[in-house]
């Protein structure tokens, strides 16, 4: 397994963009696909988007207008942007990994999450 | 894409067994083998319970246990331990997305 760790701002303000980064640490040689997945107070989970190790994305439908995922692995690092927030927004997010199990993947590896809140 | 659609709660007895149902559509639970199941204490990040459907990954107890029929998938407990109380989800993959259910709060009695 890998470590992650999420870090950014805890605060962002209606309309502005919410900037996260995801730390990896440990060995990620065999790790291929790297994703947000976000969780609203007292909700359940969304999976927000992936980047593989080539640099190609994939993001959920619903929120696929405003979100970028980019990565920067020579640090070790991906990241994820979602444009004009709003209250809506307001969520627990966690960066994850993809385990290969096989001919299965699942979501083995989860950072610690960071709460960020969308207000004025 | 839907959330998959699960009870919002069950609760047994310890040492009972209980099963939490996961349904999906034909384009993806039913279509995937890639169905996984995780536990979620408050506060702490979810951790992996099941995958491939029926899988357990090193660590986790035997007894924990997954299965699918059709476009419905399963995850039983017995023996049911006060540990065990948490939220459970599970998700599937489907057309290079994966997709939550809304997931489930189990009581331990």
């Amino acid at each position: 397994q890998v470590q992650l760790h999420e870090s950014g701002p805890g605060l962002v303000k209606p309309s502005e963009t919410l900037s996260l980064t995801c730390t990896v640490s440990g060995d990620s040689s065999s790790r291929n696909y790297w994703s947000w997945i976000r969780q609203p107070p007292g909700k359940g989970l969304e999976w927000i988007g992936y980047i593989d190790y080539s640099g190609s994305t994939n993001y959920n439908p619903s929120l696929k207008s405003r979100i970028n995922i980019s990565m920067d692995m020579s640090k070790k690092q991906f990241s994820l942007n979602l444009r004009s927030v709003t209250a809506a927004d307001t969520a627990v997010y966690y960066c994850a990994s993809e385990g290969v199990f096989g001919e299965a993947v699942a979501f083995d590896s989860w950072g610690q999450g960071t709460l960020v809140t969308v207000s004025s | 894409q839907s959330a998959l659609t699960q009870p919002a709660s069950v609760s047994g007895s310890p040492g009972q067994s209980i099963t939490i149902s996961c349904t999906g559509t034909s384009s993806d639970v039913g279509r995937y083998n890639f169905v996984s199941w995780y536990q979620q204490h408050p506060g702490k990040a979810p951790k992996l319970m099941i995958y491939g459907v029926s899988n357990r990954p090193s660590g986790v107890s035997y007894r924990f246990s997954g299965s699918k029929s059709g476009n419905t998938a399963s995850l039983t407990i017995s023996g049911l331990q006060a540990d065990d109380e948490a939220d459970y989800y599970c998700s599937s993959y489907t057309s290079a997305t994966w997709v939550f259910g809304g997931g489930t709060m189990l009581t331990v009695l």
